[in-house]
């Protein structure tokens, strides 16, 4: 079975440009998760979405970031400006209802 | 929110040795998740004790949850190499997000 898996691994653009990241869950799973890691902090959660609704996104910074899951498949969370401090690992985790969360290899962005 | 404070942040040992990493909670457990991130990849999940006094085991680790001291141990038995990356503690949250703690860093030497 195939786990979670992002896209691009790693992206570095300037600042004040958009970049887009992708997320494709386990096959299944209803749930799909954004995290992140700014370097030298823990791991800190975005939002939560249960099939294509937005179930929790109180972990959003500001209205730069958009997260959408179109047709409760894969995901995207886009960056639009990006800002230095918006540099970091972004992590996707899937879970089935009720399940352990399961993480992808994360994509590394850097806001130059 | 409940917080995770692990211990220590990092740690290196020789091959072969046993050691232990702490996850303390700010409030009270009532679950928590151990993972462990490779360099440069991502989480891989090891364990999820739900219980006080529930111990866990996957190959040479073994994780125990004591909800009186609102802490949980994660022991490694006879070190490898391939055990090292960084360890991370995390509990649930209100909803289905995990709060996480900022992760012992573990390196393995020959």
């Amino acid at each position: 079975e195939a786990g979670v898996t992002q896209f691009p691994s790693h992206s570095v653009i300037e600042k004040g440009q958009t970049v887009t990241l992708r997320c494709d869950p386990i096959s299944g799973h209803d749930n799909l998760y954004w995290y992140r890691r700014v370097m030298g902090k823990e791991i800190k959660f975005l939002l939560h979405f249960v099939k294509e609704s937005k179930q929790d996104e109180s972990g959003m910074p500001n209205n730069r970031f958009l997260a959408e899951r179109t047709g409760g498949t894969y995901s995207t969370l886009k960056v639009q400006p990006a800002e230095l401090e918006d540099s970091g690992v972004y992590f996707c985790a899937s879970s089935p209802q009720g399940g352990t969360q399961y993480f992808g290899p994360g994509t590394r962005l850097t806001v130059l | 929110s409940q917080e995770l404070e692990q211990s220590p942040q990092s740690l290196i040992v020789q091959e072969g040795k046993n050691l232990t990493i702490n996850c303390t909670s700010s409030k009270t457990l009532y679950g928590l998740y151990w993972y462990k991130q490779k360099y440069g990849e991502g989480l891989i999940f090891l364990m999820m004790l739900q219980k006080g006094g529930e111990e866990k085991s996957h190959e040479k680790i073994t994780a125990k949850l004591d909800e009186k001291k609102q802490q949980s141990s994660l022991h490694i038995t006879a070190s490898q190499p391939s055990h090292a990356g960084i360890y991370l503690c995390g509990v649930g949250n209100s909803g289905y997000a995990l709060n996480f703690g900022k992760g012992t860093s573990l390196l393995v030497t020959p």
